[in-house]
């Protein structure tokens, strides 16, 4: 399988920082086929970024997907207090599909 | 509006069986996969597979290819997710979630709320 690690395990911000969250995966992973998802506590997880760079549809432009397998990049230019939640990476072109360990983006 | 709507949670005991749901609505229910996430207590998220309600054609991850069933009905939009003999190490939260567009390879864009399956004695 494709283990997808992400890091850091928790990034500490305040509201109107930037953050930056990086995934890896163990193998070669076409970019076309991977994917950021924001959760919120009890809430479902929602797509934010497919084909590691193309925003998914309603996501505001404050978050931006960049890179490869190798080093992918989730970017959120300005936190806003409603982005404070877990993230996940994804890579969907090899079966089993995968999911990084995730990413907690909490409030300093 | 596109949206899933899951079943409500579940408690079961060790051996029984269950069968969750999941109901598609605003879209052609048929032309799109639909999978199930594992996320149990605290934790990350799992791939469990997917299937197209269009022919019920099911593809599995290794890790519950056995251990569960999916199946579909697309006379009332709804796919299912069935155990024969829960475990207590399968209480979790179950997701199901729609694929973006029509590929059997794309990212999950339309979520279910989420059913919470809890198995103990």
């Amino acid at each position: 399988d494709i283990v997808l690690t992400q890091s850091p395990g928790t990034l500490s911000l305040s509201p109107g920082d930037r953050a930056t969250l990086s995934c890896r995966a163990s193998q070669s992973v076409s970019s076309s086929y991977l994917a950021w998802y924001q959760q919120k506590p009890g809430q479902a997880p929602r797509l934010l970024i497919y084909g590691a760079s193309t925003r998914a549809t309603g996501i505001p432009d404050r978050f931006s997907g960049s890179g490869s397998a190798a080093a992918l990049t989730l970017t959120i230019s300005r936190l806003e207090p409603e982005d404070f939640a877990v993230y996940y990476c994804q890579q969907y072109g090899t079966s089993p599909l995968t999911f990084g360990g995730g990413t907690k983006v909490e409030i300093k | 509006e596109v949206q899933l709507v899951q079943s409500g949670a579940e408690v079961k005991k060790p051996g029984e069986s269950l069968k969750i749901s999941c109901k598609g609505s605003g879209y052609n229910f048929t032309n799109y996969w639909i999978g199930w996430v594992r996320q149990m207590p605290g934790k990350g998220l799992e791939w469990m597979g997917i299937i197209h309600p269009g022919d019920s054609d099911a593809r599995y991850s290794p890790s519950f290819q056995g251990q569960v069933t999916f199946s579909a009905d697309k006379s009332i939009s709804t796919v299912y997710l069935q155990w024969s003999t829960l475990k207590p190490s399968d209480t979790a939260i179950y997701y199901c979630a729609r694929h973006r567009d029509t590929s059997s390879v794309d990212a999950f864009e339309v979520w279910g709320q989420g059913t919470m399956v809890t198995v103990s004695s």
